[in-house]
């Protein structure tokens, strides 16, 4: 069974440290994608980045970065100089290839406050 | 990226009544899908909106408690029926367009049932 597993519940931070959410996937399929996204007090998901399972190359965004091995099917997601604007609660997920549905499986997400 | 819209984005009712969510993508979309997020909780999967065809449910949900409809390939509905105080949640709804594999959100709708 496909199962993502975040587990940090929260952490909590101030303002310009570095902070790294966790994320660990369990799946049979080969081919399958992970996902990262934001969910911010006001509830709406904002996409953060999409990664495929044969791409394990990292991968840079401004203050953002993500680490993908699949040898310990991990997919980590680092905030770089942290921002009050990070505080939000983020999910790791998990597609099963699209030819099967490509439904969604998110982690139990992981709440990030940044302190002033 | 699809923009998605939701309506209403939060309504407050009673038990027993149905609630109609609607759901507006900006652009034709492969597939529509409804998810689940009850208060402090990761987000559950109740279906796949399938157009012109009933929809694929999950484990736990029904068709009878979640009826969904997908008339065309912008627009879908989720219908939240008998409801409950345990249907408190917010319901969002997301899309994927064809192959790019990214699914995209709306804003959600928060539901509270008294």
């Amino acid at each position: 069974a496909q199962k993502v597993t975040q587990a940090q519940t929260e952490i909590s931070v101030v303002e310009k440290e570095d902070v790294t959410l966790d994320c660990v996937y369990e799946t049979r399929d080969t081919t399958y994608y992970l996902f990262w996204y934001k969910q911010p007090p006001s509830g709406e998901l904002v996409f953060l980045i999409r990664r495929n399972s044969f791409d394990e190359q990292n991968e840079i965004s401004g203050r953002y970065s993500w680490n993908f091995q699949k040898s310990t099917s991990s997919f980590n997601f680092t905030i770089t100089a942290s921002q009050v604007v990070d505080s939000a609660v983020y999910f790791c997920a998990l597609s099963e290839a699209y030819n099967q549905g490509g439904k969604l499986i998110f982690g139990q997400g992981t709440e990030l406050s940044v302190k002033p | 990226s699809a923009v998605i819209s939701q309506k209403p984005s939060r309504d407050i009712c009673q038990r027993g009544t149905s609630l109609t969510i609607q759901c507006q993508v900006d652009s034709q979309v492969t597939m529509m899908f409804w998810y689940r997020q009850q208060p402090g909780q990761s987000l559950t999967l109740i279906a796949t909106a399938n157009q012109g065809s009933e929809a694929t449910y999950e484990s736990g949900f029904v068709i009878d408690k979640f009826p969904i409809s997908r008339p065309n390939l912008t627009f879908s509905t989720l219908t939240v029926s008998n409801m409950s105080p345990e249907d408190s949640s917010i319901y969002l709804c997301s899309a994927r367009q064809g192959g790019s594999g990214t699914q995209y959100f709306g804003p959600g709708t928060r539901l509270t049932v008294l």
